[in-house]
């Protein structure tokens, strides 16, 4: 399975965009890009997912890199509620058997200040 | 619309004993997944049921079962626990399974064994 790297922590100030960079220099044109996130006490919660094209949704936007081997989370106003541990994971279209297994690396843990 | 919901919250086993931990998913979900969550190990796959049929299992003792049920509600059991197994217990659902889907998890099932 292509692995992902995400530094282990970032630091941000409320109300700044944050970008969270995720590397996985040997995906292949089948992975799909996940982002998921763990807040404090809680179970993790879906933020985004995208192939190729950048995404956005009201939570988050995805960029991707043209070469695929490297993605940014980028939330556009950071709030104190967006402190969390942030992963990166890839998801194979053609891995049928995987089925939704999800394989979290260790994540960025980012820290929001007021 | 309600939430994966997962019972009980909290659980003290004492080794050797055994214990079944419920899962909700989402109306109208039918994959349910389980994962293992430790400070030392992070985010484990333990096992995924789709349509009352496991479709992946994760590299766990066989300690480590699960079921589901024909309303896709889902359970875990860990038989002779031990102290390592302490950890939060995540299930989480999804509508169908696959890359494209995100995934919803619930607040999870604390698990202390003494």
């Amino acid at each position: 399975d292509a692995k992902t790297t995400q530094p282990n922590s970032m630091e941000s100030n409320e109300e700044e965009p944050v970008h969270l960079p995720c590397n996985h220099s040997t995906i292949s044109g089948t992975d799909y890009i996940h982002w998921y996130r763990q807040l404090p006490s809680q179970g993790p919660e879906y933020v985004i997912h995208g192939l190729t094209s950048n995404v956005n949704n009201r939570m988050a936007s995805l960029a991707i890199a043209e070469d695929r081997k490297s993605s940014t989370l980028i939330l556009h106003r950071a709030t104190l509620r967006d402190a969390a541990v942030y992963y990166c994971i890839l998801r194979d279209l053609r891995a049928n058997n995987a089925g939704n297994m999800l394989t979290f690396g260790g994540g960025t843990r980012l820290m929001v200040k007021p | 619309k309600a939430g994966v919901t997962q019972t009980p919250r909290y659980l003290i086993k004492t080794r050797g004993q055994q214990v079944t931990l419920s899962c909700s998913p989402i109306s109208g979900h039918r994959s349910v997944s389980w994962y293992q969550q430790t400070p030392g190990q992070g985010l484990q796959f333990l096992f995924e049921y789709f349509s009352e049929t496991q479709r992946n299992k994760g590299n766990f003792p066989g300690r480590f079962s699960g079921r589901q049920f024909s309303n896709s509600r889902s359970e875990m059991n860990v038989s002779t626990l031990e102290l390592g197994d302490s950890a939060l217990y995540l299930c989480a659902s999804s509508r169908t399974t696959g890359p494209y889907y995100e995934q919803y998890f619930g607040p999870g099932t604390r698990l202390t064994v003494t």
